[in-house]
């Protein structure tokens, strides 16, 4: 089965800190994303990235960056954390661009 | 930029009934189309997909799925619901000319009651 892990389930961070949040996948995949969820608007792009050390921007990228030093890992990080970047965190990995994306149970982040 | 619609915030139906759960979306071009559930607590997973081929899709935990190019829809359905059906879904859809990120509509919580 293929995996993709969040290595935190639940963060409580304060304004104003570094964030990071990391994904981790076992299957080799070349595309990884992170969304971040919200009741009532569904899940959002923040950024994806399709190869080692190449990364887009989603549709909200502002206050977020990424990393991608190793194909199994993509990091989100908050630059400088703060109270409206509250929301359930997901990162997905797909194999190839039509192929169904695998999801991580999710990080949800407090900022307080 | 490509949008997905789901039009029902919420719905309520009895065990046992269909259910129908509405989805469309804007862009134009050929779309890659995708119904996720997620569960309380839980992370997202695949209930079916469509790329190509007969427009009507099965997936698991008997959901179906029909694609309707003239209506840029994708409506999910189940025939008789059980309690354990009581989740939230998701439409989701890509294009490769739009580098296949995967977009999502604002979701469909789905009570059932018994």
């Amino acid at each position: 089965d293929v995996k993709v892990t969040q290595s935190s389930r639940y963060l409580v961070k304060r304004t104003g800190e570094k964030v990071f949040l990391e994904c981790v996948q076992d299957m080799d995949h070349e595309n990884m994303f992170w969304y971040r969820q919200d009741p009532g608007l569904g899940l959002r792009l923040i950024y994806f990235s399709y190869d080692v050390k190449m990364k887009e921007k989603g549709d909200i990228p502002e206050g977020y960056s990424v990393s991608r030093e190793k194909k199994e890992r993509f990091s989100l990080i908050l630059e400088s954390a703060s109270t409206n970047q509250t929301s359930m965190y997901l990162c997905a990995s797909v194999a190839t661009v039509n192929t169904e994306a695998f999801f991580g149970q999710g990080t949800r982040l407090t900022v307080v | 930029a490509q949008s997905v619609t789901q039009p029902d915030i919420h719905i309520t139906v009895s065990e046992g009934a269909s259910l129908e759960l509405r989805c469309n979306y804007s862009y134009g071009a050929t779309p890659y189309l995708f119904w996720y559930v997620q569960s309380p607590g839980q992370g997202l997973q695949l209930l079916l997909k469509y790329f190509s081929g007969d427009t009507l899709v099965q997936g698991i935990k008997g959901f179906e799925a029909e694609f309707k190019r003239s209506q840029s829809s994708f409506n999910l359905r189940k025939p008789s619901v059980h309690w354990s059906d009581a989740a939230e879904y998701f439409c989701a859809v890509s294009f490769r000319s739009n580098d296949y990120k995967l977009s999502f509509g604002a979701g469909t919580t789905v009570t059932v009651r018994a």
